[in-house]
């Protein structure tokens, strides 16, 4: 069976540009959670969307926005990227809201903004 | 204060040896507690749920003092592979909090 797959995998942008980072759960899984992590850091949670509707959100600005679609897949979306924005951005699934049960991690996609 | 704090290690310890990591949390209404492992540029992995009364999964065992506001990981008979970085994580109310990991290195 598939895992959590994310694109993509590593990106270079510019400061100001804008990114959209993509994920699939695993199928059945219908909530997905989007985490940044930084070098040397945990994982922080940016948001989670359960059955389409937004669960729950993290200190992060309204440069950052997500959505889920009706297959469950979810895209990130980042504008006016700051040089603090680099990161490994971490999407996981979990069959109900986190925190009940296992999240399941993608790979991540590494952003370098520059 | 961080919301989850660990101690960064690094742990460097020999084959066989117990090793033991401590996790504070700041919020007491915390509902859910875990541990992730994460090796090198891969993504965490859970390595345990931890629950009120404690628990056990082969030579790892996980403990949780509410009262104190602490959790704990202890690690028996330590082998190679148990080489990474250990992630306490906490959850309350659709926030789910990492803490920024020990990292541990098993040597022979």
């Amino acid at each position: 069976d598939a895992g959590v797959t994310q694109s993509p995998t590593h990106l270079i942008k510019t400061r100001g540009q804008q990114v959209t980072l993509r994920c699939s759960p695993i199928s059945g899984h219908k909530s997905v959670s989007w985490y940044q992590q930084v070098l040397g850091q945990g994982p922080q949670f940016i948001f989670q969307y359960y059955e389409k509707e937004e669960r729950g959100r993290g200190n992060f600005p309204d440069r950052f926005s997500a959505r889920q679609f009706p297959n469950y897949s979810s895209e990130l979306n980042v504008n006016a990227l700051l040089l603090g924005d680099s990161a490994l951005y971490l999407c996981a699934s979990s069959l109900g809201i986190q925190g009940v049960g296992e999240l399941f991690f993608g790979e991540g996609s590494r952003l370098t903004v520059l | 204060r961080k919301e989850v704090e660990q101690d960064p290690g690094p742990f460097n310890v020999p084959e066989g040896a117990t090793v033991a990591f401590n996790c504070t949390y700041s919020n007491s209404a915390s509902q859910s507690f875990f541990w992730y492992r994460q090796d090198c540029r891969k993504e965490p992995k859970l390595l345990m749920s931890v629950y009120s009364s404690g628990n056990e999964d082969g030579r790892f065992t996980a403990q949780l003092n509410r009262a104190s506001q602490y959790i704990s990981l202890l690690i028996r008979d330590s082998k190679l592979s148990d080489s990474a970085t250990y992630l306490c994580v906490v959850y309350n109310n659709n926030d789910m909090r990492f803490g920024a990991g020990t990292r541990l290195t098993v040597k022979p």
